[in-house]
């Protein structure tokens, strides 16, 4: 069973760093791309960045471009996000998700999200 | 940019009646990659269809999608009343590589 579990969400200040997790199982991780979506509370989806699985490439939205940076450790099955200059327009759930079928551009399986909260 | 803009933003129908829900792309996209999400309250979201008429794993029948060009739907046949949900488009491939529509909130009266 895929299984995917983000955590080091929490409350930060405005300005504070972050590193959000994402331990996965139940699937070869170095075989599929993995992506970082957020959901603001009560708002839609938006799509944050995206590694490619061997780490090659990295694509990250304008809104945290230069700020957030997306990482991978194939041996240890984890997905991380780096968070930088935080801003009150970052809070948001933070899902993990996995590519469908590989590298398809379609996000087949999500962990249960992770509540960040940046406020002073 | 690419701009997906979905309609309605609320839809309100009953248990067997039939749903569509569109899709607008601000510039053309491959039906290669568009695809749709359902989140309901709570939960993280699930993949429906991909490749604009493709199902995912374990979608039922009663969902199927359409389009092409500018122009995608996702038809929900014989609703029942756990499609209750929010329902996303998504595009990917074109700058931002990724692209959410707000989404459409569908009530099962």
């Amino acid at each position: 069973e895929v299984q995917l579990v983000e955590s080091g969400g929490g409350l930060v200040k405005p300005g504070g760093s972050l590193r959000l997790s994402c331990g996965a199982s139940g699937f070869t991780f170095s075989r599929y791309t993995m992506n970082w979506v957020r959901q603001a509370p009560g708002k839609g989806l938006e799509w944050v960045s995206s590694i490619s699985p061997d780490s090659v490439h990295t694509w990250h939205a304008d809104s945290v471009k230069g700020r957030f940076t997306i990482s991978r450790d194939n041996a240890r099955n984890s997905l991380y996000m780096e968070m930088k200059s935080l801003r009150v327009d970052d809070t948001a759930v933070y899902y993990c998700a996995r590519d469908a079928y590989g590298e398809s551009g379609y996000s087949g399986y999500w962990g249960q999200g992770i509540l960040v909260t940046v406020s002073s | 940019e690419i701009v997906l803009t979905q309609s309605p933003g609320t839809l309100s129908l009953s248990p067997g009646e039939r749903a569509t829900l569109s899709c607008r792309a601000s510039q053309s996209v491959s039906v290669t990659y568009l695809g749709w999400y359902q989140q309901k309250p709570g939960q993280a979201p699930r993949l429906l269809i991909y490749g604009a008429s493709s199902r995912a794993t374990g979608i039922p029948d009663r969902f199927s999608g359409s389009g092409s060009g500018t122009d995608f739907a996702l038809t929900i046949s014989r609703l029942e009343p756990e499609d209750s949900a929010v329902y996303y488009c998504q595009q990917y491939g074109s700058s931002p590589l990724y692209t959410f529509g707000q989404g459409t909130k569908l009530e099962i009266k």
